[in-house]
Parts: C-alpha cells; sequence; structure tokens
C-alpha cells in the first residue's frame, strides 16, 4: 500500500528565512507526487506536482521540490519565506489502485508559521 | 473558468438529521472525487465519479453515505442519520482525465457540524 509521511506537524520560520518542508512516500510503483497548500477554512491548492520528468520540480510562488528516489523523499523548499507563505501544506501521492483511479493518498499535513 | 464549487460552505445539522452537499466541478472535468478531511488529518478519498459511472464507492464509511453524479454534470454527497462523528470538512475535486496526470483541482469544502 502506498503512504505519506509528512515530519513535523508544525514548523515555525522567521520572515526571509529558509522554508523546508520535508515528505517521505512509500510506493511499489513508480509515484507521481504533489504538493497542495491549504489556506484557512479554503480547499487546496496545487502548488506543484512529480510525474517523472525532471526530479527538481519548480510550482507557483516560490516553492520547489527535489524527488529522491534512494532516500523516497519528496521535500518542499522556498529560498526565503513571506508572510503570504503561512498556512497547512500537504504532501499526496497518487494512488496507484486499479490502474487509473487517479484519487490521492495524503499526508497528515505540516502547518507552516512565519513570523515577522 | 470558475473553479470547483461547493454548496453550502457551512452546514450544522442535528444528529439523526439527514444532509446533502453539492459540489459542481470544472465544466469540462470528466471525473470528480469526493474526499473527507477532519482536524488535523489529511483528505482521505471516499468516491468517485467518470461522468456519470461512480467507479469506486467501497472507500464510503459507512452505508449512510452516498452519492451521485446525474448526467456527468454535478455531484452530491448524502450522509443519512448523521452522527457526531461525521463532523468534518466535505472536499471535492474534478480533474480531466488524462492530462496533467490526474492534476485535481479542489472546491472550497463544506464543513459539516454535527450537534
Amino acid at each position: 500500500a502506498q503512504s505519506v509521511t509528512q515530519l513535523g506537524s508544525h514548523v515555525s520560520v522567521s520572515e526571509g528565512a529558509l522554508v523546508l518542508l520535508r515528505c517521505n512516500y512509500s510506493s511499489s510503483v513508480p509515484p507521481y507526487l504533489f504538493w497542495y497548500v491549504q489556506y484557512p477554512n479554503q480547499g487546496l491548492q496545487l502548488l506543484l506536482k512529480y510525474t517523472s520528468a525532471a526530479t527538481l520540480v519548480k510550482g507557483i510562488n516560490g516553492f520547489e521540490a527535489e524527488f529522491k528516489k534512494s532516500e523516497t523523499s519528496f521535500h518542499l523548499t522556498k529560498p526565503s519565506a513571506h508572510m503570504s507563505d503561512a498556512a497547512e501544506y500537504f504532501c499526496a501521492v497518487r494512488e496507484n489502485y486499479g490502474g487509473s483511479q487517479g484519487n490521492l493518498i495524503f499526508g497528515k499535513g505540516t502547518k507552516l508559521s512565519v513570523k515577522p | 473558468d470558475t473553479g470547483v464549487s461547493q454548496d453550502p460552505r457551512h452546514k450544522i445539522t442535528k444528529r439523526g438529521q439527514n444532509v446533502t452537499f453539492r459540489c459542481d466541478p470544472i465544466s469540462e472535468h470528466n471525473r470528480l472525487y469526493w474526499y473527507r478531511q477532519t482536524l488535523g488529518q489529511g483528505p482521505e478519498f471516499l468516491t468517485y465519479f467518470q461522468n456519470e459511472a461512480q467507479l469506486e464507492k467501497s472507500r464510503l464509511l459507512s452505508d449512510r453515505f452516498s452519492a451521485e453524479r446525474p448526467k456527468g454534470s454535478f455531484s452530491t454527497l448524502e450522509i443519512q442519520r448523521t452522527e457526531q462523528g461525521d463532523s468534518a470538512m466535505y472536499l471535492c475535486a474534478s480533474s480531466l482525465r488524462g492530462q496533467g496526470f490526474y492534476e485535481q483541482y479542489f472546491g472550497p469544502g463544506t464543513r459539516l457540524t454535527v450537534t
């Protein structure tokens, strides 16, 4: 079975500091991986996705993630945090079930706080 | 493109009542997914449709949960005889099969509170 583990339910950084949110996955097949962001009382917005092309994936709002097969990781980074980045971030893997279902399996999320 | 919309945004109901939520996907999207998100957790997959066909429903949490997508457009999720444990955010997402590796677009969710 596939799964996603996000290390750290809460991460706090200062404005301008590096953001690093960790995600490890488990999958018996080459995974499709996603990062989503959720602002309070809103749905999820796709930040970026890995689909077996480039291992370094760039997304919106200056975020990027690197797929490392040897480490089964897909960590999310941003060089310089902005106050508007404060939100909850979810890592997800597309479930490989029945071939083409397409639903996502999510981690528990990491809440990012940005201090002024 | 107006995005995925859900209605209502908030629902408060008493235990034992039935509730129904609606999701309108992005117009050209043929796949529609329902997820449930409880406090402190990531979304959990419930069911999905391709056009009007419900292709996976074994993940619905109990037989009190049902979903429909008549005519392959909007979808409804119904919970009968609600229980306090049903309190959660219910999210809908849509995608276009074959495009974007099933990239899913989420609606704002319906927050259900069962008292």
